[in-house]
C-alpha cells in the first residue's frame, strides 16, 4: 500500500464557503497531482506539481488552486464552493525519474465533496 | 497527441474463466503503459506496467499484461478471474516525448459472476 494520504474522506458544505482539500505523502516523492473524477468515470487531471514552489494546471480548467510549500503536503483550495464542484477529487504522486518518467502514480483513497 | 481507449464499458465473466479487458493506445516515441485498478470508495491502486523488454508483462493479484506494438494494444489478462476482482479498472499511457502527464482511458468496470 502507498502511503499517501487525503482527508477528510467525506465533506458535505454549503455554497460559498472556501474548503481546503489535504493531501500528505510519506514518500518523499517530488512529482504531485490532483484529479476530479466523478464516480465511476473516467479521470480529469486539474493540477500538478514537479517539487517544492512548483505547481501547474492540468488538462481540465478548475476554479482550485494548489500550493506546494513542502514536499510531502499537496493542499488544495476551493475559495467558494460550488455546486458544480461536486465530485471526487484523487491525490497522487510519483518518484522523481531521470530522462523519461516512467513512475508509476501512488493514489489517495479520494475525497468525496457535496456542495449543496 | 497522446491518447489511450478502452473500448468496453463492462465486461463480464464467470468465476474461473479467463478475462481479457483491452486498451489501444496513441503515442509519439515509445510507450510507457501501465495499468490501474479501483474498488469502490477507494483510489487507484497500480497493476503493472511496461516500459521494455518482455512484452508480457507481470503484476499483482495475477494479473498480466500484453505489449503489442504492431497493434498498439495493452490488454490486461487473467487465467482464471475471481468475484474479488470486480472493480474498475484502468488503462494508463505517457509518451517517451511528453511525460509530465499520464494520459488515462475511461475505465472499464469487471464484473465477475460466481
Amino acid at each position: 500500500e502507498a502511503d499517501i494520504y487525503q482527508t477528510p474522506r467525506y465533506l458535505v458544505i454549503g455554497t460559498g464557503k472556501k474548503i481546503t482539500l489535504e493531501c500528505s505523502q510519506t514518500m518523499g516523492h517530488d512529482k504531485m497531482y490532483w484529479y476530479q473524477q466523478d464516480p465511476g468515470m473516467e479521470l480529469h487531471l486539474i493540477h500538478y506539481s514537479y517539487g517544492v514552489n512548483s505547481t501547474e494546471k492540468g488538462d481540465l480548467s478548475s476554479e482550485s488552486t494548489v500550493s506546494r510549500i513542502r514536499t510531502e503536503h499537496f493542499p488544495l483550495t476551493l475559495e467558494s464552493a460550488r455546486p458544480s464542484h461536486t465530485s471526487q477529487y484523487l491525490c497522487a504522486s510519483s518518484e522523481f525519474s531521470l530522462g523519461a518518467d516512467n513512475q508509476p502514480q501512488h493514489f489517495g483513497d479520494g475525497t468525496r465533496l457535496s456542495i449543496l | 497527441a497522446q491518447s489511450v481507449a478502452q473500448p468496453e464499458d463492462q465486461v463480464n465473466v464467470a468465476e474461473g474463466n479467463p478475462l481479457t479487458v483491452k486498451c489501444t493506445y496513441s503515442v509519439s516515441g515509445n510507450p510507457y503503459l501501465f495499468w490501474y485498478v479501483q474498488y469502490p470508495n477507494r483510489g487507484l491502486q497500480f497493476l503493472l506496467k511496461y516500459i521494455t523488454g518482455d512484452n508480457l508483462v507481470k503484476g499483482s493479484y495475477g494479473f498480466e499484461a500484453e505489449f503489442n506494438k504492431s497493434q498498439t494494444s495493452f490488454h490486461l489478462k487473467k487465467p482464471s478471474a475471481l468475484v474479488s476482482d470486480s472493480a474498475l479498472y484502468f488503462c494508463a499511457v505517457r509518451g517517451y516525448f511528453n511525460t509530465d502527464k499520464l494520459i488515462f482511458g475511461t475505465g472499464t468496470r469487471l464484473q465477475v459472476f460466481p
